[in-house]
């Protein structure tokens, strides 16, 4: 398809496993986003790849949490020893490029529904 | 990381019904953005205001953006049921290249 692709849509997991979840940009999009949306907290930025590398990895939140992206085009973000508040909708977008000041447009996945039991 | 608020929370109005949803900071904005997003699906862009006192229209929606680019506002005509869905408004700070989002207004309209 042309859009962002996530999977698996939805994911149930008991408490302490692991997950991976995975996003397919729109071809050619060089930059990668992961949020997360949960109630009451709203949508939640982690972490941008530019490319393969991410400058910046403040947003994530537990060292529990890492993300790493190959090729220039798949992205993992994989949760280890997971807790219950890691609950949430995980949503992936993709840019052209980098997105300042609204200058290019972030097109967003349908997102991993993930819940720890 | 500069907060967003958005009001109402939570709307729901009769199709044929006019409304405006809100969002405020109390910092500046260097741009901002309106998505709207339908369950199980992500968000949609729906425009990018820049300027302060812009006003931009897409079809039935009017969003402006305040003078001193503190706030901004989305104008529905009409309101259809196709337009149901959370109304989110984000930005991206000067340099920034994530997308700090608002907690949104969740529209309800009844047939």
């Amino acid at each position: 398809g042309a859009g962002v692709s996530q999977s698996p849509s939805n994911k149930v997991t008991e408490k302490g496993k692991d997950v991976e979840l995975r996003c397919d940009p729109i071809s050619g999009h060089t930059a990668l986003y992961w949020y997360r949306q949960s109630l009451g907290q709203g949508l939640e930025f982690l972490i941008y790849f530019q490319g393969n590398s991410a400058p910046d990895k403040s947003g994530l939140p537990s060292d529990r949490f890492s993300a790493e992206r190959t090729g220039g085009s798949v992205s993992t973000l994989t949760i280890q020893r997971t807790q219950q508040e890691d609950s949430a909708v995980y949503l992936c977008a993709s840019s052209l490029a980098l997105a300042g000041q609204g200058a290019y447009e972030q097109y967003f996945g349908p997102g991993t529904r993930l819940t720890v039991t | 990381t500069q907060l967003l608020e958005q009001s109402p929370q939570f709307l729901s109005i009769q199709e044929g019904e006019n409304l405006t949803v809100y969002c405020n900071s109390s910092s500046v904005f260097s741009s901002l953005q309106w998505y709207r997003q339908e369950p199980g699906e992500g968000p949609v862009l729906l425009v990018t205001v820049v300027t302060g006192g812009e006003v931009k229209k897409l079809k039935r929606l009017t969003f402006q953006f305040g003078d001193a680019r503190k706030d901004s506002s989305l104008h529905i005509t009409a309101a259809q049921t196709g337009d149901t869905g959370l109304y989110l408004c984000a930005t991206a700070g000067a340099g920034s290249y994530q997308l700090t989002f608002g907690k949104g207004t969740k529209l309800s309209v009844i047939p």
